[in-house]
């Protein structure tokens, strides 16, 4: 199994439409969630991050910590065709935060 | 402007030709680290430094070293390269606090391997 796991997708949605990007994880000492996001060809930017059970949202992205079942998710509200990208969960397992663990990344395709 | 710059963005190179990445922030941040990324595998951490002269290994460091003698700059070597170290290269800066772990990513060195 591997430590992060996401959907690679393509995961399609129509424009405005609510996409929802599913990460789990196996090590249960992780302490800190990470979505970054990446355009084809670019480097990976911080969408949000999140440490504690339940939901933290800025703006249009909700993400979501389920401990206890070893699960995030990020919510897309609204989607727009320019947040068509790769959006990769990361893990970090140690307290400092340097330690980090990526998954392989969720393709998400919004479509006018 | 807040960067964190690698050096080549593109290479090149033979199995068996020592070749070194530069990576350099201009945020002042104590942490930096090294990720490869391959299609399917997604980015894997390769070293980490918490601050001049203290690095560990991520989860990849076979095949690679790295030193932190300034706190700007954090090379990564590879002293023999082989063809399964073709990868897409990126360089990574945090700050220590502030909005903690937030990753500054460089623009990604390609690297080939024949």
């Amino acid at each position: 199994q591997k430590e992060v796991e996401q959907n690679s997708g393509p995961l399609s949605v129509p424009e405005g439409a609510i996409a929802s990007l599913n990460c789990t994880y196996s090590d249960q000492g992780s302490q800190s969630f990470f979505w970054y996001r990446q355009y084809s060809g670019k480097s990976p930017e911080l969408i949000m991050f999140i440490y504690s059970n339940g939901d933290k949202e800025d703006g249009r992205f909700t993400a979501q910590l389920n401990k206890a079942s070893q699960y995030v998710s990020l919510l897309i509200r609204d989607s727009q065709p320019s947040d068509s990208a790769t959006y990769l969960c990361a893990v970090n397992r140690d307290n400092y935060g340097q330690n980090f663990v990526f998954g392989p990344g969720t393709r998400l395709s919004v479509l006018p | 402007e807040a960067q964190v710059t690698q050096n080549p963005r593109y290479l090149i190179t033979v199995t068996g030709k020592k070749l070194t990445v530069t990576c350099s922030q201009n945020m002042n941040h104590e942490y930096m680290s090294w990720y490869r990324q391959d299609p399917g595998l997604g980015l894997r951490q390769i070293y980490y430094s918490m601050n001049v002269e203290v690095t560990d290994k991520g989860d990849v460091p076979e095949g690679y070293k790295v030193s932190r003698k300034e706190k700007r700059n954090f090379p990564l070597i590879l002293e023999s390269p082989s063809p399964n170290q073709t990868s897409l290269y990126f360089c990574a800066s945090t700050a220590l606090g502030g909005r903690a772990y937030e990753q500054y990513f460089g623009p990604g060195t390609r690297l080939t391997v024949t």
